[in-house]
Protein backbone atom coordinates (compact mmCIF):
# COMPACT_ATOMS: atom_id res chain seq x y z
CA UNK A 1 0.00 0.00 0.00
CA UNK A 2 1.29 3.38 -1.13
CA UNK A 3 2.65 5.58 2.06
CA UNK A 4 4.21 8.81 2.72
CA UNK A 5 7.29 8.07 3.30
CA UNK A 6 9.12 10.67 6.04
CA UNK A 7 12.59 10.90 7.68
CA UNK A 8 13.73 11.18 9.96
CA UNK A 9 11.47 9.90 12.64
CA UNK A 10 13.01 11.51 15.24
CA UNK A 11 15.69 14.24 15.82
CA UNK A 12 17.00 15.86 18.64
CA UNK A 13 19.32 19.46 17.98
CA UNK A 14 20.51 21.66 19.99
CA UNK A 15 18.92 25.48 19.57
CA UNK A 16 21.10 27.36 17.12
CA UNK A 17 21.82 24.57 14.90
CA UNK A 18 20.27 23.86 11.51
CA UNK A 19 17.92 20.66 10.66
CA UNK A 20 16.28 19.06 7.88
CA UNK A 21 13.15 16.85 7.36
CA UNK A 22 12.50 15.39 4.42
CA UNK A 23 8.90 13.94 2.69
CA UNK A 24 8.64 11.81 -0.07
CA UNK A 25 4.28 11.49 -0.94
CA UNK A 26 2.73 9.42 -2.30
CA UNK A 27 3.47 8.77 -6.18
CA UNK A 28 1.28 10.60 -8.66
CA UNK A 29 0.64 13.65 -5.76
CA UNK A 30 0.49 16.93 -7.00
CA UNK A 31 -0.39 18.34 -3.70
CA UNK A 32 2.42 18.27 -0.29
CA UNK A 33 1.94 19.96 2.61
CA UNK A 34 3.98 20.33 5.30
CA UNK A 35 2.42 20.83 8.94
CA UNK A 36 3.60 21.19 12.70
CA UNK A 37 1.67 20.17 15.05
CA UNK A 38 2.34 20.96 19.12
CA UNK A 39 1.39 18.05 21.58
CA UNK A 40 -2.40 18.23 22.51
CA UNK A 41 -3.37 20.47 19.40
CA UNK A 42 -4.20 20.17 15.73
CA UNK A 43 -1.68 20.42 12.83
CA UNK A 44 -1.16 23.89 11.72
CA UNK A 45 -0.31 24.23 7.71
CA UNK A 46 3.23 25.58 7.47
CA UNK A 47 3.17 25.56 3.85
CA UNK A 48 1.46 23.91 0.48
CA UNK A 49 3.05 22.53 -2.63
CA UNK A 50 1.26 21.98 -5.88
CA UNK A 51 3.77 20.32 -7.96
CA UNK A 52 6.67 21.97 -7.76
CA UNK A 53 5.34 25.50 -6.74
CA UNK A 54 4.23 26.85 -3.63
CA UNK A 55 0.37 27.30 -3.23
CA UNK A 56 0.05 28.94 0.61
CA UNK A 57 3.04 29.74 3.04
CA UNK A 58 2.01 32.38 5.05
CA UNK A 59 2.08 30.76 8.33
CA UNK A 60 5.64 29.79 7.51
CA UNK A 61 8.14 31.29 9.67
CA UNK A 62 10.59 32.54 6.40
CA UNK A 63 13.38 33.87 8.64
CA UNK A 64 14.19 30.72 9.76
CA UNK A 65 12.26 28.48 8.02
CA UNK A 66 12.73 26.95 4.02
CA UNK A 67 11.01 24.59 2.13
CA UNK A 68 11.66 23.24 -1.45
CA UNK A 69 9.97 20.68 -3.85
CA UNK A 70 12.21 20.77 -6.46
CA UNK A 71 11.13 18.55 -8.72
CA UNK A 72 7.96 18.63 -8.10
CA UNK A 73 8.29 15.12 -5.66
CA UNK A 74 10.11 14.78 -2.75
CA UNK A 75 10.36 17.75 -0.10
CA UNK A 76 12.86 19.01 2.06
CA UNK A 77 12.00 21.39 5.10
CA UNK A 78 14.91 22.75 6.71
CA UNK A 79 14.97 24.74 10.38
CA UNK A 80 17.72 27.29 10.76
CA UNK A 81 18.22 28.12 13.12
CA UNK A 82 16.19 25.84 15.60
CA UNK A 83 14.64 27.68 18.72
CA UNK A 84 13.48 25.13 21.52
CA UNK A 85 9.92 26.53 20.30
CA UNK A 86 10.15 24.51 17.30
CA UNK A 87 9.99 21.38 19.42
CA UNK A 88 6.98 20.19 17.77
CA UNK A 89 6.01 17.07 15.40
CA UNK A 90 6.19 17.99 11.72
CA UNK A 91 3.94 16.26 9.48
CA UNK A 92 4.20 15.46 5.84
CA UNK A 93 0.92 14.86 3.69
CA UNK A 94 0.31 14.65 -0.09
CA UNK A 95 -3.06 14.41 -2.09
CA UNK A 96 -3.91 14.02 -5.46
CA UNK A 97 -4.06 17.40 -6.37
CA UNK A 98 -6.28 20.82 -6.84
CA UNK A 99 -9.47 20.26 -6.99
CA UNK A 100 -9.94 16.75 -7.10
CA UNK A 101 -12.26 15.69 -4.15
CA UNK A 102 -9.49 13.32 -2.25
CA UNK A 103 -8.53 13.52 1.20
CA UNK A 104 -4.66 13.89 2.15
CA UNK A 105 -2.60 10.85 3.51
CA UNK A 106 -0.53 11.31 6.44
CA UNK A 107 3.43 10.45 6.96
CA UNK A 108 4.52 8.96 10.45
CA UNK A 109 5.79 12.71 11.39
CA UNK A 110 9.04 13.61 12.63
CA UNK A 111 9.22 14.19 16.19
CA UNK A 112 11.83 17.03 16.70
CA UNK A 113 13.41 18.24 20.34
CA UNK A 114 15.42 21.44 20.47
CA UNK A 115 17.38 21.42 23.87
CA UNK B 1 -11.23 33.32 7.35
CA UNK B 2 -11.79 29.50 7.68
CA UNK B 3 -11.83 28.12 11.14
CA UNK B 4 -13.03 24.71 12.22
CA UNK B 5 -14.12 24.33 16.17
CA UNK B 6 -14.30 21.13 18.61
CA UNK B 7 -15.50 22.59 21.88
CA UNK B 8 -14.77 18.94 23.68
CA UNK B 9 -11.23 19.01 24.61
CA UNK B 10 -11.56 15.42 26.04
CA UNK B 11 -14.17 12.93 25.80
CA UNK B 12 -14.79 8.96 27.03
CA UNK B 13 -16.87 6.38 26.35
CA UNK B 14 -17.68 2.86 27.36
CA UNK B 15 -16.65 0.05 25.41
CA UNK B 16 -19.37 -1.10 23.32
CA UNK B 17 -21.55 2.20 24.09
CA UNK B 18 -22.12 5.23 21.38
CA UNK B 19 -20.28 8.41 21.34
CA UNK B 20 -20.52 11.99 19.69
CA UNK B 21 -18.03 13.95 19.26
CA UNK B 22 -18.75 17.68 18.10
CA UNK B 23 -17.42 19.53 15.11
CA UNK B 24 -18.32 23.37 14.03
CA UNK B 25 -16.76 25.48 10.71
CA UNK B 26 -17.19 28.33 9.45
CA UNK B 27 -16.42 29.28 5.86
CA UNK B 28 -18.27 31.44 3.15
CA UNK B 29 -16.96 29.17 -0.15
CA UNK B 30 -19.75 26.75 -1.02
CA UNK B 31 -17.44 23.95 -2.63
CA UNK B 32 -15.73 22.04 0.13
CA UNK B 33 -15.53 18.71 2.07
CA UNK B 34 -15.44 17.75 5.36
CA UNK B 35 -13.57 14.73 6.92
CA UNK B 36 -12.88 13.43 10.17
CA UNK B 37 -9.53 11.91 11.04
CA UNK B 38 -8.09 9.86 13.37
CA UNK B 39 -4.85 9.91 15.61
CA UNK B 40 -4.05 7.09 17.64
CA UNK B 41 -0.83 8.32 20.17
CA UNK B 42 2.76 7.99 18.45
CA UNK B 43 1.06 6.48 15.45
CA UNK B 44 0.04 9.06 11.82
CA UNK B 45 -3.01 10.50 11.11
CA UNK B 46 -5.72 8.45 9.47
CA UNK B 47 -9.19 8.95 7.69
CA UNK B 48 -11.98 8.12 9.52
CA UNK B 49 -15.09 9.18 7.24
CA UNK B 50 -15.72 12.09 4.52
CA UNK B 51 -18.61 13.96 3.39
CA UNK B 52 -19.21 15.60 0.11
CA UNK B 53 -20.76 19.43 1.46
CA UNK B 54 -23.17 18.88 -1.89
CA UNK B 55 -24.68 15.84 -0.70
CA UNK B 56 -27.69 16.07 1.90
CA UNK B 57 -27.45 12.12 2.72
CA UNK B 58 -25.15 11.51 5.84
CA UNK B 59 -21.67 9.44 5.15
CA UNK B 60 -21.23 5.91 7.17
CA UNK B 61 -18.51 3.90 7.14
CA UNK B 62 -19.08 0.45 9.25
CA UNK B 63 -19.44 1.73 12.92
CA UNK B 64 -18.20 5.58 12.16
CA UNK B 65 -21.20 8.47 10.75
CA UNK B 66 -21.90 11.42 10.99
CA UNK B 67 -24.55 14.40 11.49
CA UNK B 68 -24.25 16.95 8.44
CA UNK B 69 -26.10 19.96 8.85
CA UNK B 70 -25.33 22.28 6.66
CA UNK B 71 -27.10 25.66 7.59
CA UNK B 72 -26.36 24.94 10.92
CA UNK B 73 -21.93 24.50 10.15
CA UNK B 74 -21.91 21.33 11.94
CA UNK B 75 -20.65 18.29 11.03
CA UNK B 76 -20.67 15.99 14.29
CA UNK B 77 -19.06 11.93 14.87
CA UNK B 78 -20.78 9.21 15.66
CA UNK B 79 -18.85 6.11 16.79
CA UNK B 80 -21.48 3.11 17.43
CA UNK B 81 -20.50 0.19 19.56
CA UNK B 82 -16.95 2.11 20.99
CA UNK B 83 -13.93 -0.68 20.43
CA UNK B 84 -10.37 -0.02 22.78
CA UNK B 85 -9.17 0.50 19.38
CA UNK B 86 -10.93 3.62 18.80
CA UNK B 87 -8.81 5.10 21.44
CA UNK B 88 -7.43 8.55 20.00
CA UNK B 89 -7.40 11.90 19.25
CA UNK B 90 -10.14 12.90 16.43
CA UNK B 91 -9.68 15.72 14.66
CA UNK B 92 -12.35 17.57 12.41
CA UNK B 93 -11.06 19.04 9.17
CA UNK B 94 -12.05 20.72 5.81
CA UNK B 95 -11.05 21.02 2.31
CA UNK B 96 -11.98 24.05 0.32
CA UNK B 97 -11.59 22.85 -3.29
CA UNK B 98 -11.84 26.30 -5.27
CA UNK B 99 -8.50 28.21 -3.38
CA UNK B 100 -6.27 25.50 -4.41
CA UNK B 101 -6.93 22.46 -1.95
CA UNK B 102 -6.16 24.07 1.38
CA UNK B 103 -7.08 21.62 4.53
CA UNK B 104 -8.30 23.35 8.23
CA UNK B 105 -8.25 21.44 11.03
CA UNK B 106 -9.69 22.12 14.17
CA UNK B 107 -7.63 21.41 17.71
CA UNK B 108 -9.30 17.79 18.34
CA UNK B 109 -11.15 15.81 20.29
CA UNK B 110 -9.08 13.31 22.46
CA UNK B 111 -11.11 10.22 22.90
CA UNK B 112 -10.86 7.71 26.05
CA UNK B 113 -12.40 3.96 25.80
CA UNK B 114 -12.85 2.70 29.06
CA UNK B 115 -13.23 -1.15 29.88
Amino acid sequence: EAEVAQSPRYKITEKSQAVAFWCDPISGHATLYWYRQILGQGPELLVQFQDESVVDDSQLPKDRFSAERLKGVDSTLKIQPAELGDSAMYLCASSLGQNLNTEAFFGQGTRLTVV
Amino acid sequence: AQTVTQSQPEMSVQEAETVTLSCTYDTSESDYYLFWYKQPPSRQMILVIRQEAYKQQNATENRFSVNFQKAAKSFSLKISDSQLGDAAMYFCAFLLLNTGNQFYFGTGTSLTVIP
